[in-house]
């Protein structure tokens, strides 16, 4: 069965640790991007990637970080210097060769700081 | 600019009635329009797409969308819906030419009630 692994589903860290969010995908899709969620708040995208040891940051990328060695994998690194990280991220992926950009998600990752 | 706008917060419905959440988007080129459900603690599913071709989109879980060019709407519909159709209902927009990004508007919370 094909679709998107984020690990781990939670996630507990303190206070000026990093901490890396895994995001893997066996849909051989080309783009991978980086949510958050927040309450109330919809969807933010951190960073996307088009294609291999490349990526371009979003609308809310400070404070996050991300590499992209393989297609299958787009791992998230969420610094000390992310000022509010406590918060649900989402990994999804979708097929970059095509006009319209459906996105598929992976089940999330929940981040909480102690 | 872009941009989508869920007109409704929160949807309380009783079970077995019809509902309709709505979506408003703003673009100056075409569009292609995507809704998402999230349950508790999941990643997002897609529900049904707007590509292009007929206006009437159905999707999974009985729900179905209308696009209308006319008021930039993307308004989703079921006409009964069941205590599982509890989730938060997010609508998207990825836009023609460019750069293939997919806007999220903030989300409605539906809440089905016995």
């Amino acid at each position: 069965d094909g679709g998107i692994t984020q690990s781990p589903k939670y996630l507990f860290r303190k206070e000026g640790q990093n901490v890396t969010l895994s995001c893997e995908q066996n849909l051989n899709h080309d783009a991978m991007y980086w949510y958050r969620q927040d309450p109330g708040q919809g969807l933010r995208l951190i960073y996307y990637s088009q294609i291999v040891n490349d990526f371009q940051k979003g609308d809310i990328a400070e404070g996050y970080s991300v590499s992209r060695e393989k297609k299958e994998s787009f791992p998230l690194t969420v610094t000390s210097a992310q000022k509010n990280p406590t918060a649900f991220y989402l990994c999804a992926s979708s097929i970059e060769k095509i006009s319209y950009n459906e996105q598929f998600f992976g089940p999330g990752t929940r981040l909480t700081v102690l | 600019a872009q941009s989508v706008t869920q007109l409704d917060s929160q949807v309380p419905v009783f079970e077995e009635a019809p509902v309709e959440l709505r979506c408003n988007y703003s673009s100056s080129v075409s569009v292609y329009l995507f809704w998402y459900v999230q349950y508790p603690n999941q990643g997002l599913q897609l529900l049904l797409k707007y590509l292009s071709g007929s206006t009437l989109v159905k999707g999974i879980n009985g729900f179905e969308a209308e696009f209308n060019k006319s008021q930039t709407s993307f308004h989703l519909r079921k006409p009964s819906v069941h205590i599982s159709d509890t989730a938060e209902y997010f609508c998207a927009v990825s836009f023609s030419g460019g750069y293939n990004k997919l806007i999220f508007g903030a989300g409605t919370r539906l809440a089905v009630h016995p």
